[in-house]
């Protein structure tokens, strides 16, 4: 599992809520990404992060935040959760970037 | 878990024989491959990588080749087991440092 913890791994949700996903590692690696997972899209790049407070875009970053306060922490965020949010999502971490990256063992979000 | 892909690609494969997966990727500027296998409900995990220049990495039963002429990269199984069982994707590191995702391909053992 390459030390990537996620939480929740399953949530259902209403149309409309807040909901933020968590990944926490313990291997200090400095970039931490978010992806999500749909059927006949494969991983698509959400956020990503580079460094404590430091974090970019991915190509489907409409509709989410993510913040970055620590090291270990990799917090997403869906402010208003739609039902086209609706997917697996998968944290994934790396030392350097574009070398190997490192897959959590995912959430699942539902939003009803 | 849930199946992550519905309309994939799949391949065959009987139980013993060896499988090829293959991937052609888009950027001829590409410098580094990497295969990653997904089980179902979990996350994908690295399997072998491998930079542009190289042809061919071998791994524990498998082989990755790389063909930059025609932009293709595939992945060999060596003697298929039930465990290999999964969705294999590869995966491209473009110029800017980011990786790109092919869409899977999904490998089925028959005993």
């Amino acid at each position: 599992d390459a030390g990537i913890t996620q939480s929740p791994r399953h949530k259902v949700t209403e149309t409309g809520t807040p909901v933020t996903l968590r990944c926490h590692q313990t291997e200090n690696h400095r970039y931490m990404y978010w992806y999500r997972q749909d059927p006949g899209h494969g991983l698509r790049l959400i956020h990503y992060s580079y460094g404590v407070k430091d974090t970019d875009k991915g190509e489907v970053s409409d509709g989410y935040s993510v913040s970055r306060s620590k090291t270990e922490d990799f917090l997403l965020t869906l402010e208003s959760a739609t039902s086209s949010q609706t997917s697996v999502y998968f944290c994934a971490i790396t030392r350097e970037v574009g070398n190997t990256i490192y897959f959590g063992e995912g959430s699942w979000l539902t939003v009803v | 878990g849930e199946s992550v892909g519905l309309h994939l690609p799949t391949l065959s494969v009987q139980e013993g024989d060896n499988s090829i997966i293959n991937c052609a990727y888009s950027n001829s500027a590409s410098d580094y491959f990497i295969w990653y296998k997904q089980e179902s409900g979990k996350g994908p995990q690295f399997i072998i990588d491998i930079r542009s220049n190289m042809d061919k990495r071998q791994g524990q039963r498998v082989t990755v080749l790389l063909n930059k002429t025609v932009k293709h990269l595939s992945l060999q199984i060596a003697a298929t087991q039930p465990g290999d069982s999964a969705v294999y994707f590869c995966a491209e590191r473009d110029s800017n440092y980011q990786l790109i995702w092919g869409a899977g391909t999904k490998l089925i053992i028959k005993p």
